[in-house]
């Protein structure tokens, strides 16, 4: 069974920083999807960066971006550029290509500080 | 816009009593979910379904069950609400062919059972 893990509860930046938030992940599957997804205070959930395992190249989006490392089974997410919008709760997920249902970590509080 | 939206944003019920909680997507979706969600524990799976009537356990279907009658409409059912039912319920969907496998989630719905 695949399983992920956030090791840090609860993080803080100054806002116009950079931070990183970590993920590692357990899989016996060779192709498989990493996920990041943001959950705004009170808002819905929404999908901030995409990697398909078989890409060696790192996925960015805009300010965010992925340090995924396969054989550590590592997929760090980078937010450059913190903005008080970024403050939300970050979870790490992932798929296996046979898979039906995605494995989320416990998430990662992020809170960008004026 | 993509939408999948869910028919509380809040619900206060009693110790017994029966529980809908409805779910709607317009993106005609084959997947569609219900996660609970709790501070420490990230997303767990109640209940999915991969196509109309059909309907699969996740990881903690104990106490639930749903409908599945038409293909945007996808119903968790709490039989007889219990005071650790209470939580954040998430619905998602998520399409079968697109090839993203990115996965839409609902506003969630905040259930207190006293």
């Amino acid at each position: 069974a695949q399983t992920v893990t956030q090791s840090q509860p609860e993080m803080s930046v100054q806002e116009a920083e950079t931070v990183t938030l970590s993920c590692t992940y357990d899989t016996s599957e060779n192709n498989y999807y990493l996920f990041w997804y943001k959950q705004p205070p009170s808002r819905q959930m929404i999908l901030v960066i995409r990697q398909e395992a078989y890409k060696q190249q790192n996925a960015t989006e805009n300010r965010f971006s992925v340090n995924f490392q396969k054989a550590a089974k590592s997929f760090s997410l980078k937010i450059s550029d913190s903005q008080l919008g970024d403050t939300a709760m970050y979870f790490c997920a992932s798929l296996d290509n046979y898979g039906q249902n995605f494995v989320f970590g416990p998430g990662t509080r992020l809170s960008v500080l004026p | 816009d993509v939408k999948v939206t869910q028919s509380s944003r809040y619900l206060v019920k009693r110790t017994g009593e029966k529980v809908f909680l409805e779910c709607v997507q317009d993106m005609d979706h084959e997947n569609m979910f219900w996660y609970r969600q709790d501070p420490g524990l990230g997303l767990r799976l109640i209940y999915f379904s991969y196509d109309v009537k059909m309907k699969e356990k996740g990881d903690i279907p104990e106490g639930y069950s749903v409908s599945r009658e038409k293909k945007e409409r996808f119903s968790l059912i709490l039989e007889s609400a219990s005071t650790n039912q209470t939580s954040m319920y998430l619905c998602a969907s998520r399409s079968s062919v697109d090839g993203t496998n990115e996965q839409f989630f609902g506003p969630g719905t905040r259930l207190t059972v006293l």
